[in-house]
């Protein structure tokens, strides 16, 4: 079976520009949740999604943001780069819709220069 | 506002020493997990502890979850270089979220 995929894995963009990162979840698994880790901030919950619909949203500017598509893939976005978004960007599916373990993708390094 | 502190937050050690990690809350979680994750990658699932006072184990590995469900704790046993990583709890509040509250990580090196 195979595992979460992100893409790109790295990235590099300028500040000013947007960017949007893909993930596609465990067959089966229609959660997918995205997380923002730096070193200062540690692991930071960005948003869900269930069912293509927003079910839950961490404390980020409105430059965030994020869908999901039928086939549970998902993609955020950011807009407006700035360099304090120079993170590595996680993306965790889960099976069933409550309270259920979270696997993760090897997810993409964004630098802002 | 960080829910979850783990300690310690570094720890360098040689092989065959047994360690354990901390993660401490002031919250109840309905149920806590325990990763761990090598540079660049992404966190890799080694346990849930659901049940206040849960014992699991996992080979050298033992998990526990305190019986209030604010906090637990992973012990290892004679460590082993394969062991070095970023250790991460993350609790769930439960409901219809599947959202996880990190802790801050501890990061374990073994030295050979």
């Amino acid at each position: 079976k195979a595992g979460v995929t992100q893409t790109p894995r790295y990235l590099i963009k300028t500040r000013g520009q947007q960017v949007t990162l893909s993930c596609s979840p465990i067959s089966g698994h229609r959660s997918v949740s995205w997380y923002q880790q730096t070193p200062g901030q540690g692991l930071q919950f960005l948003f869900e999604y269930f069912s293509e619909t927003q079910r839950n949203k961490g404390n980020f500017p409105g430059r965030f943001s994020g869908r999901q598509f039928s086939n549970s893939r998902s993609e955020m976005n950011v807009s407006t780069l700035e360099l304090g978004d120079s993170a590595l960007y996680l993306c965790a599916s889960s099976f069933q819709g409550i309270n259920t373990e979270a696997f993760f993708g090897q997810g993409t390094r964004l630098t802002v220069v | 506002t960080q829910l979850l502190e783990q300690s310690p937050q570094f720890l360098s050690i040689q092989e065959g020493e047994n360690l354990t990690v901390y993660c401490n809350s002031s919250s109840v979680f309905s149920s806590l997990q325990w990763y761990r994750q090598e540079p660049g990658e992404g966190p890799v699932l080694l346990v849930t502890v659901v049940t206040g006072g849960e014992v699991k184990k996992l080979k050298r590995l033992t998990f526990q979850f305190g019986d209030a469900r604010k906090d637990s704790s992973l012990h290892i046993t004679a460590a082993q270089p394969g062991d070095t990583g970023l250790y991460l709890c993350a609790g769930a509040r439960g409901g219809a979220t599947n959202k996880l509250i990190f802790g801050t990580g501890t990061l374990l090196a073994v030295q050979p």
